[in-house]
């Protein structure tokens, strides 16, 4: 039972263009949506956030956009960057609950 | 600055051996979590921890045990180790809703 779904797992743009990444869930109950960035090798790290109460957030070249009614999120890269190459995780919380839920990832190559 | 650090980075085990990954964080958090990584699965959570003394099963728990003794620690232990549990393993320690993780732990069991 996947509550939190990145359907695709693989993502090719090409440098200076936008990225847009997508992520759906089925919980009615989270509250809080994350990205996730990761390296190989490496840890995620925290990117970006938006609250439910919300459906846009905004910080430098990303944005993450939040449609409640779709249970639908997606983060845009503009411009893309070489070095925007990893995988990306959606995640989803109820802040009730303090657990992370997190989807499939999507690996994003930015081609120059 | 050292943050979410995991112990040993690299294993590799024999089927039926022990072993524990070790996760220590300096920053004061409560809660503490340990996920897998498994290509086209995403991050699980196994266990978790909201708080010194406690502990609770995740997604996917069975075949893993866990102890909170100390705040700064939270230990992942492998009793009898399967190929299935061959992954990497994250762990995170969260302040408010923001997670912060460790390398991680590459396992393998043969």
């Amino acid at each position: 039972d996947q509550q939190v779904k990145q359907n695709s797992p693989s993502l090719s743009v090409q440098e200076g263009r936008i990225s847009i990444l997508n992520c759906d869930y089925t919980n009615s109950m989270f509250d809080y949506f994350l990205w996730y960035k990761k390296y190989p090798a490496e840890g995620p790290t925290f990117l970006i956030s938006i609250s439910s109460i919300k459906d846009k957030n905004e910080d430098g070249r990303f944005t993450v956009f939040l449609n409640k009614s779709a249970k639908h999120l997606s983060l845009h890269i503009v411009p893309s960057q070489p070095g925007d190459s990893a995988v990306y995780f959606c995640a989803a919380s109820n802040q009730g609950a303090q657990k992370l839920v997190f989807g499939q990832g999507t690996r994003l190559t930015i081609n120059p | 600055n050292a943050g979410v650090t995991q112990t040993p980075k690299f294993r590799v085990l024999k089927t039926g051996q022990s072993m524990t990954l070790l996760c220590a964080q300096d920053m004061n958090h409560e809660y503490m979590y340990w996920y897998r990584q498994d290509p086209g699965m995403g991050l699980r959570l196994i266990h978790y921890s909201v708080g010194e003394g406690t502990t609770a099963k995740g997604e996917v728990p069975d075949g893993y045990n866990v102890s909170r003794l100390k705040k700064q620690n939270f230990l992942l232990g492998l009793e009898s180790a399967a190929p299935s549990q061959t992954s990497v393993y994250f762990c995170a320690s969260i302040q408010g809703t923001e997670a912060f993780f460790g390398q991680g732990t590459r396992l393998t069991v043969v």
